[in-house]
């Protein structure tokens, strides 16, 4: 199964845009790219996913490198509410999402 | 996006009590549902695979026989933790994904249920 890494924390000013970057170098040619998002003690929600080709929708968009060994979950403009964990998960044997540490975004005012 | 809904949303039971908690995919069928655990702080972690009309596969790790899960149909799976103690307190998240497009489809998760065993 395909392993990421995450920043463990990163900062964005509020209306400014959050990059947020993931590596997946081990991932397999038939594995999908997930973000979710953890508010403090809520469930996870979902974000967006890809395959090889960049996604946007009204949340986020998602940016696959061409070797798709990285990606990048970008929040255009981001507000106060999308201070959370986000999670990048690559789709694993079995269709089991497992989860690693996530990088803690804060928006700061 | 679609509903899952879990419930209770937060239990206090006694040590040695058997807790259940329910989770529902409110406007689709879910052939399968998974259970997460999360401790303070860390991420959430696997638990079992439940698949309705089997028996659950359970993660390395986790016991069977003391968190108990029923998926007896397309709609509701439950997790029971039997003989609860104290360790066993932890936040509790259900997910589900649509009948027969278990690949490229998104998970969605329930609420959440804060379990504290005193």
């Amino acid at each position: 199964d395909a392993k990421t890494t995450q920043p463990t924390s990163m900062d964005c000013a509020e209306g400014r845009a959050a990059n947020l970057p993931c590596n997946h170098s081990t991932i397999s040619g038939n594995e999908y790219v997930y973000w979710y998002r953890q508010i403090h003690s809520q469930g996870p929600q979902y974000i967006i996913h890809g395959l090889k080709n960049n996604e946007t929708n009204e949340m986020a968009s998602l940016i696959i490198t061409e070797d798709r060994k990285s990606s990048t979950l970008i929040l255009p403009h981001a507000t106060l509410r999308d201070t959370a964990v986000y999670y990048c998960i690559v789709e694993t044997s079995g269709s089991r999402l497992t989860f690693g540490e996530g990088t803690q975004l804060t928006v700061n005012p | 996006g679609a509903v899952v809904s879990q419930h209770p949303s937060r239990v206090i039971c006694k040590s040695g009590t058997s807790v259940k908690i329910e989770c529902r995919s409110l406007d689709f069928q879910a052939t399968t549902m998974f259970w997460y655990r999360q401790f303070p702080k860390q991420s959430l972690m696997l638990m079992a695979t439940s698949n309705e009309g089997s028996k659950a596969t359970y993660e390395q790790g986790v016991e069977k026989d003391k968190f108990l899960i029923n998926h007896a149909s397309l709609t509701l799976s439950t997790l029971t933790v039997t003989s609860a103690h104290p360790e066993d307190s932890s936040f509790y998240i259900c997910s589900a994904r649509r009948r027969y497009r278990v690949m490229n489809t998104e998970a969605f998760f329930g609420q959440g249920t804060r379990l504290t065993v005193v």
